[in-house]
């Protein structure tokens, strides 16, 4: 069975930083591209951040400005959502996302960690 | 970026009947286009992909159709656990990946 399991979410102040984990199983982590997906009532489902199975391929939401970094240990079965500078626009619950395949639809989804911005 | 458009954004169906649910995507997207559920308190789940392939354990009453920039969610003979809140996105023409409004299936 495919479980994503994120965790480091939280109350954080404007200006912040959080590291967001995704630790993966039940199926053979680095065969696939993963994702950072976030919601929000207001803006509802928005792909915030993409890495290939090997970690040469990463995307970047424009809304993000540089202030975000994906990463990923396939030896660990763990993907990374490493956040700074952060704004009340980047509140959201954040999803860990498996690809199908490579750059595909999106199969499998994780219960989400909620990121709270704000003094 | 292409803007996934979704109609109508609540739609009243009584149980047992037929819903059917559009998106239209501001540029082709091909058949790159999936369609998910999310119940409230849930995390989105897979439905349709390449518009018209029925995700694992999806049942036969929910069809996927359409290809280039105008698709389809079908479900038939409408039961409790159906309505929710339902998504298409498209995956062709990314960065970035983006996702419709959503449709809010309600009981009528």
């Amino acid at each position: 069975e495919v479980r994503l399991v994120e965790s480091g979410g939280g109350l954080v102040q404007p200006g912040g930083s959080l590291r967001l984990s995704c630790s993966a199983s039940g199926f053979n982590f680095s065969a696939y591209a993963m994702h950072w997906v976030r919601q929000t009532p207001g803006k509802g489902l928005e792909h915030v951040s993409a890495i290939g199975r090997d970690g040469g391929t990463t995307y970047y939401a424009d809304s993000l400005e540089g202030r975000f970094t994906i990463s990923r240990d396939n030896s660990k079965n763990t993907l990374y959502l490493q956040m700074s500078s952060l704004r009340a626009e980047d509140t959201a619950l954040y999803y860990c996302v498996k690809d199908t395949s490579t750059w595909y639809s999106f199969d499998h989804w994780g219960q989400g960690t909620l990121v709270t911005v704000s003094s | 970026e292409t803007v996934m458009t979704q109609s109508p954004a609540t739609l009243s169906v009584s149980p047992g009947e037929r819903a059917t649910l559009s998106c239209r995507a501001s540029q082709s997207v091909g058949s790159n286009l999936a369609w998910y559920l999310q119940k409230p308190g849930q995390a989105p789940r897979l439905l349709i992909y390449g518009a018209s392939t029925r995700a694992t354990g999806i049942p036969a009453r929910f069809s996927g159709s359409g290809s280039g920039t105008e698709f389809t969610l079908t479900i038939s003979s409408l039961q409790s656990g159906d309505f929710a809140v339902y998504y298409c996105q498209q995956y062709n023409n990314w960065p970035p990946y983006t996702f419709g409004q959503g449709t809010k299936l309600e009981i009528k």
